[in-house]
């Protein structure tokens, strides 16, 4: 059965940070794409990051909110992606999704974790 | 950035209609648009990939459309599993966007 389980959520004050992890099982981690979609309380959709197969070079997009304080990585030998979120801000607050994203390069989202909160607050 | 804009933005509808949700791009996406379900407290579901692709295991009365930048999910016979909030996605140019979401109410 397709996982995708989200860890590392938490409270945590503004201006510091967390890391967040994806452990993904069922399926052959290291051929696909992974991104990152956040939802704050009562609140839309909104993509955060993505993180190509590493076949297809393994970098990354960034949502402009958070370019330069988010960076997204994977180990694929430990079939997990990492969300690093540093210099956090009270906007930053949501439901934060793991998804499992398009396979030979592609981006669509097809499946999604049940997602890990984040509460930035002093 | 493109904007998705989903209308209406509730939809009050009795089991059995028909529903018929829309979103339209402020520039053209070509295929690359997919619709999610949401229920309260749940992740989203992928139902419709590339326009007019149901995902596995998807019902056949789940369709989408597509018309230029105009994009439509139709729900032919309402269930009452169906009353949810539905997104649509565009994943054709980066960043990758959603509509506001559409909010499909029992009346």
């Amino acid at each position: 059965e397709l996982q995708l389980v989200e860890s590392g959520g938490g409270l945590v004050q503004p201006g510091r940070s967390l890391r967040l992890s994806c452990t993904a099982s069922g399926f052959t981690f290291g051929d696909y794409a992974v991104s990152w979609v956040r939802q704050a309380p009562g609140k839309g959709l909104e993509w955060v990051s993505f993180i190509r197969s590493i076949p297809y070079g393994g970098t990354t997009e960034y949502a402009a909110s958070v370019s330069g304080r988010f960076t997204m990585s994977r180990d694929d030998s430990k079939s997990i992606a990492y969300l690093q979120m540093n210099s956090l801000e009270t906007e930053d607050t949501a439901v934060y999704y793991c998804t499992r994203s398009g396979k030979n390069g592609g981006n669509m989202i097809d499946y999604w974790g049940q997602g890990t909160l984040v509460t930035v607050s002093s | 950035e493109i904007v998705l804009t989903q209308s209406p933005a509730t939809l009050s509808l009795s089991p059995g209609e028909r529903a018929t949700l829309s979103c339209r791009a402020s520039q053209s996406v070509s295929i690359y648009l997919a619709w999610y379900q949401q229920k309260p407290g749940q992740a989203p579901r992928l139902l419709i990939y590339d326009a007019s692709n149901r995902a596995t295991g998807i019902p056949a009365r789940f369709s989408g459309s597509a018309s230029g930048t105009d994009f439509t999910l139709t729900i032919s016979s309402l269930e009452s599993e169906d009353f949810a909030v539905y997104y649509c996605q565009q994943h054709s140019r980066w960043p990758i966007t959603f509509g506001q979401g559409t909010r499909l109410e029992i009346k």
